[in-house]
């Protein structure tokens, strides 16, 4: 089973709501992913967290804050986005860092 | 730093006939994963095809196969039998081993006309 699970699949949020994805997995894999997708181009890493540890974070500004809680799941916190941020938010998770990401169906994100 | 090219923007192909994707990279590692990812219109990315870099055989999986060519470091994808369920976005991808970063290409889009 590679299943990730992503919730909500689409959020509508005004730029001064506070909001969370969420991302599960129950595979047993240490290293979890966020990634954003605008259209018609290839996801852009944003967090990667190993063993619950935040690992990377791409400079991305402060607005999104991500969360582990556990190994199996994935918060990504936002709060005060501006419009440019809509897109489609991946969650990817993999073994160990390095080894084959495994993608959720994403969230489709619109700020308005 | 490493560089994953796809030289096709947009294909098509008939149904039931054979396509290939091309896809390119830089690195200087002799250690890596290269991979293909499907992103059809649902917009889930969904893994194709995997192959090691340390392995001379090239990857198979059902209708679809890779031409790995490591000196030439260039990693083609040929569909087979092509279904309408084909149509999507193909991602190239690479990635070191132990790596935190996924490289990807710009993609891309196969239509797969009945």
């Amino acid at each position: 089973d590679t299943e990730v699970t992503q919730t909500p699949k689409h959020l509508v949020m005004g730029m001064t709501n506070k909001k969370s994805l969420k991302c599960e997995q129950h595979m047993g894999h240490r290293a979890m992913y966020w990634y954003k997708q605008k259209a018609k181009k290839p996801p852009e890493l944003m967090f990667v967290y190993s063993y619950e540890k935040l690992s990377i974070n791409e400079s991305v500004p402060s607005r999104f804050s991500p969360e582990c809680p556990n190994s199996s799941l994935l918060n990504l916190h936002l709060h005060a986005l501006q419009p440019e941020d809509s897109a489609l938010y991946l969650c990817a998770s993999g073994i160990r860092l390095g080894e084959t990401q495994y993608f959720g169906p994403g969230t489709r994100l619109l700020v308005l | 730093a490493q560089t994953v090219t796809q030289s096709q923007p947009e294909m098509s192909v008939q149904e039931a006939e054979t396509v290939t994707l091309s896809c390119t990279y830089d690195t200087s590692e002799s250690n890596y994963y290269l991979f293909w990812y499907k992103q059809p219109p649902s917009r889930q990315m969904i893994l194709v095809i995997r192959q090691e870099a340390y392995k001379q055989q090239n990857a198979t999986e059902n209708r679809f196969s890779v031409n790995f060519q490591k000196a030439a470091k260039s990693f083609s994808l040929k569909i087979s039998d092509s279904q309408l369920g084909d149509t999507a976005m193909y991602f190239c991808a690479f990635s070191k081993t132990g790596a935190n970063n996924l490289f990807f290409g710009t993609g891309t889009r196969l239509t797969v006309i009945p």
